[in-house]
């Protein structure tokens, strides 16, 4: 089984910020078969990227998804409002697996 | 729209089952499969398994092989999951979702409201 990691588990940040999110594989993540969530409380999570670096229909431009191998980021360009949230990675090499989510407060 | 609207909460005993149903509108049910996947409180999402809703095939998370069991009925469109000998770390939100291709390793666009699963004495 790919265990993921992801950090940090927090982040307090306020509107306008660069933010940048890290995954990282305990294995190679074949064809960069790994995906973005965002979560709200209450609501299932939400599918922003896909195959690495390919936005999910809908999904704002500020949203990009970075890396290979092992290693993978989600960068949102500049927070909005909305986007206070936790978010997921997820790798489909192999059987599914999602890493422990990075919470984005805020400051 | 592509719906999947899951049955309502339900609370167990340590040891008993659970059934869970799933049911799909707005896509061709037997062209996709339907996968489970539960998130205890505070964690990450976790995969359960998959079924194809045209053949009936399966494939488990290993550490649920021999507990769960996964079903559909293509009259009604509705996936069902059953999950036995409950233990308190059980306990979880359970989610049925679609893949974006009939493949039971993806990534998951659509998902069910989900059902609270407690089990207690």
């Amino acid at each position: 089984e790919i265990v993921l990691t992801q950090s940090p588990a927090t982040l307090s940040l306020s509107p306008g910020e660069r933010v940048t999110l890290s995954c990282w594989a305990s294995q190679h993540v074949s064809s960069r078969w790994l995906a973005w969530y965002q979560q709200k409380p209450g609501q299932p999570p939400r599918l922003l990227i896909y195959g690495a670096s390919s936005r999910a229909t809908g999904i704002p431009d500020r949203f990009s998804g970075s890396g290979s191998g092992t290693d993978f980021t989600l960068t949102i360009s500049r927070l909005e409002p909305e986007d206070f949230a936790v978010y997921y990675c997820q790798q489909y090499g192999t059987s599914p697996t999602f890493g422990p989510g990075t919470k984005v407060d805020l400051k | 729209q592509i719906q999947l609207v899951q049955s309502g909460p339900e609370v167990k005993k340590p040891g008993a089952s659970v059934n869970v149903s799933c049911k799909a509108s707005g896509y061709t049910f037997t062209s996709y499969g339907v996968s489970w996947i539960r998130q205890a409180p505070g964690q990450g999402p976790e995969w359960v398994g998959w079924i194809s809703a045209e053949t009936g095939n399966t494939n488990f998370a290993q550490k649920f092989q021999g507990r769960v069991t996964m079903t559909t009925d293509t009259s009604t469109s509705t996936a069902y999951m059953e999950l036995r000998s409950l233990t308190s770390d059980d306990t979880a939100l359970y989610y049925c979702a679609r893949a974006a291709r009939n493949f039971w390793s993806d990534y998951f666009i659509y998902w069910g409201q989900g059902t609270l699963v407690t089990v207690s004495s």
